[in-house]
């Protein structure tokens, strides 16, 4: 079965550190790969998408990710994290099949992040 | 990307009893999808809401625990029945078009007592 796993539960930066987050996964085929965030009180946001081309995917507010299919992994990063950064992030893989596309996610990385 | 609307935001139910959560799109979109995010964990595909058909459910959930309707390309509803403790958790609806990426709704915290 596939799996995906984030290997921080919670992290915790000071302003302007840089950010990295781990997400592998466990599937042979092709996957899209994804990174939700969720700030507090609010609904889970689209981060960035890989689905095929250049691994090295951008997204919003300065975030980015690399695709490194031979280590099965799709790390999130950020070279200088702003307090308004915390939130929860989730990576997620979707494969696409004829009965629709199926998203698995993380278990969610907790970033908090000190003035 | 699509403008999606739960109903209710939140409730809070008693054991036994059945809630509806409805989930509205704003555009019409290829697919619909349920999750449930228990306390403190991830998001667990509940099932895959099919327009004219019936849900397809993910290992673990069955039609008469979580009933689903899909009634046109815009809706779809989700249903807890039978309502325990456990069933805590926020209930989230998804769209996506064709093969496109999953756009997901504010969900629903529905707390049972």
């Amino acid at each position: 079965a596939q799996s995906v796993s984030q290997h921080n539960h919670h992290v915790i930066l000071s302003e302007a550190a840089s950010l990295e987050l781990g997400c592998n996964y466990s599937y042979g085929g092709t996957v899209n790969l994804f990174w939700y965030v969720q700030y507090p009180g609010q609904h889970l946001q689209l981060l960035l998408k890989y689905f095929s081309g250049d691994p090295l995917v951008k997204g919003i507010k300065g975030f980015e990710a690399e695709f490194i299919k031979s280590k099965f992994s799709f790390n999130l990063r950020k070279p200088s994290v702003q307090w308004s950064d915390t939130a929860e992030y989730f990576c997620a893989v979707g494969r696409w099949e004829t009965s629709g596309s199926r998203l698995t996610f993380g278990e969610g990385t907790q970033l908090t992040v000190n003035p | 990307s699509a403008v999606i609307s739960q109903k209710p935001s939140r409730d809070i139910c008693q054991r036994g009893t059945s809630l509806t959560i409805q989930c509205q799109v704003d555009s019409q979109v290829t697919m619909m999808f349920w999750y449930r995010q228990q306390p403190g964990q991830s998001l667990t595909l509940i099932a895959t809401a099919n327009q004219g058909s019936e849900a397809t459910y993910e290992s673990g959930f069955v039609i008469d625990k979580f009933p689903i309707s899909r009634p046109n390309l815009t809706f779809s509803t989700l249903t807890v029945s039978n309502m325990s403790p456990e069933d805590s958790s926020i209930y989230l609806c998804s769209v996506a078009s064709a093969q496109e990426t999953q756009y997901f709704g504010p969900g629903t915290r529905l707390l049972v007592l």
